[in-house]
């Protein structure tokens, strides 16, 4: 069975400073990993995701993330933070070939600090 | 891009009376579409996956009499919240793919039910 894990229910990080957010993950077979954002009472917005490839995966808005099999690890990172960026993001897996059911993290709240 | 459209954005109805939430694929055709359900400050809970022409397929712990999927065509997916009640109230979000290869899911913008 598939599962994602956000460490952190909240990250506060200061304007122009780098920002991480985390996500380990657990999933039979080949991870097919995924974040995506959400601004209040909106649905998702797609940021990135790793199928298979490069390690280091660059996404929407200037965000990256890298994939970490040792770990099960896939953290959100951006290395200048901007106060537009402050939403929740969420973490996602699907296993197997498909990439369409999807389990997602707790989610983790962003918040920049002017 | 692809565009998934929700409909309504908002409704606020009375205990006992259905809601009907609709969810439409713009410029593409989607053979399966998924209902998320998401209470205040938590996670995205897969509640049923809506496939085209056939019954959809529920989660486990998802009531299939009272919430409602059909999947009439390849553009368009419904979900009726029989006989809601104020536990019902939620932000349901429905998602599809296009299926082109970048497995990549688009999600409509939500429906915020308010059941009185």
């Amino acid at each position: 069975a598939q599962s994602v894990a956000q460490p952190e229910d909240q990250v506060n990080v200061a304007e122009g400073n780098p920002l991480t957010v985390k996500c380990t993950y657990s999933v039979s077979g080949n991870p097919y990993l995924f974040w995506y954002v959400q601004y209040p009472n909106r649905g998702l917005q797609f940021l990135l995701k790793y199928i298979t490839g490069d390690n280091l995966v660059k996404g929407s808005y200037g965000f990256e993330a890298e994939f970490n099999k040792s770990q099960t690890s896939f953290h959100l990172k951006k290395p200048s933070a901007l106060v537009s960026d402050s939403a929740l993001y969420f973490c996602a897996v699907a296993g197997g070939t498909g990439a369409n059911n999807l389990f997602f993290g707790t989610g983790t709240r962003l918040t920049v600090i002017p | 891009g692809a565009v998934v459209s929700q409909h309504p954005s908002w409704v606020i109805c009375k205990s006992g009376t259905s809601v009907k939430i609709e969810c439409r694929s713009l410029d593409f055709q989607a053979t399966t579409m998924f209902w998320y359900r998401q209470f205040p400050k938590q996670s995205l809970m897969l509640m049923a996956t809506s496939n085209e022409g056939s019954k959809a397929t529920y989660e486990q712990g998802v009531e299939k009499d009272k919430f409602l999927i059909n999947h009439a065509s390849l553009t368009l997916s419904t979900l009726t919240v029989t006989s809601a009640h104020p536990e019902d109230s939620s932000f349901y979000i429905c998602s599809a793919s296009d299926f082109s290869g970048a497995n990549v899911l688009t999600f409509g913008a939500g429906s915020r039910l308010t059941v009185l």
